[in-house]
């Protein structure tokens, strides 16, 4: 299994630009979601999906859509990238089941100028 | 806001020592899990206690949980310098159909 891919491992956007970052698992997963990580300021659930076709907001979700069309692909759409959005991105799955330890991928690095 | 804190922000020992961290959160939970990030890379699970357990160890791994004090510690036995990461909290709230919230973290470093 290849578990949880991210593509790409870094990208640098100008600063109104839009882009997807994109993410999937392999497992079987129905739980996947994004985090950002930022200097002293751990990770910050943006999105999570439960399921296909069902999302949720996180902590910090403007600025960002998502969708989850099928099991295995969760993308992240930055819709006018912001300088404020320069971070670390973090895509994660799971299991449905409550006592289940969660998946990461590699992380995308990504600079808004 | 988010859901775990843990302390001390950051941390140095030397090897052989042992390292304590906490972290204490808001709200009911079914589980806690506790993750290590080395530098540059994503996360990786270490252990997970559920809300019912008051210990649970893992190799040199030793967590602990006290829902009444809404708070968890991690004690890593015999420190090497290959255990210099940052560690994170995440909690599982009861409530049904959530993500994993974590915390700030603890940078670990250990020196040999």
């Amino acid at each position: 299994n290849a578990g949880v891919t991210q593509t790409p491992k870094f990208q640098v956007l100008k600063t109104g630009q839009s882009m997807t970052l994109q993410c999937a698992q392999d497992m079987n997963h129905e739980y996947m979601s994004w985090y950002r990580q930022d200097p002293g300021m751990g990770l910050r659930l943006i999105h999570y999906s439960v399921g296909a076709g069902i999302t949720d907001q996180g902590e910090v979700p403007n600025g960002y859509n998502v969708s989850r069309s099928t099991t295995e692909d969760f993308p992240l759409r930055l819709l006018s990238a912001a300088p404020s959005q320069t971070s670390v991105y973090f895509c994660a799955s799971r299991e449905r089941a409550t006592y289940n330890e969660q998946f990461f991928g590699p992380g995308t690095r990504l600079t808004v100028l | 806001s988010q859901q775990g804190e843990e302390d001390p922000q950051a941390l140095s020992i030397q090897e052989g020592e042992n390292a304590t961290m906490n972290c204490s959160y808001k709200t009911s939970i079914n589980n806690l899990q506790w993750y290590r990030q080395n530098s540059g890379r994503g996360l990786v699970h270490l252990i997970l206690i559920r809300s019912n357990e008051r210990e649970k160890h893992s190799g040199r791994l030793r967590v602990t949980l006290d829902t009444s004090k809404k708070s968890s510690s991690l004690l890593i036995t015999a420190s090497r310098a290959a255990d210099t990461a940052s560690y994170f909290c995440a909690t599982d709230a009861e409530q049904a159909g959530t993500a994993l919230i974590f915390g700030k973290g603890t940078t670990l470093s250990v020196s040999s």
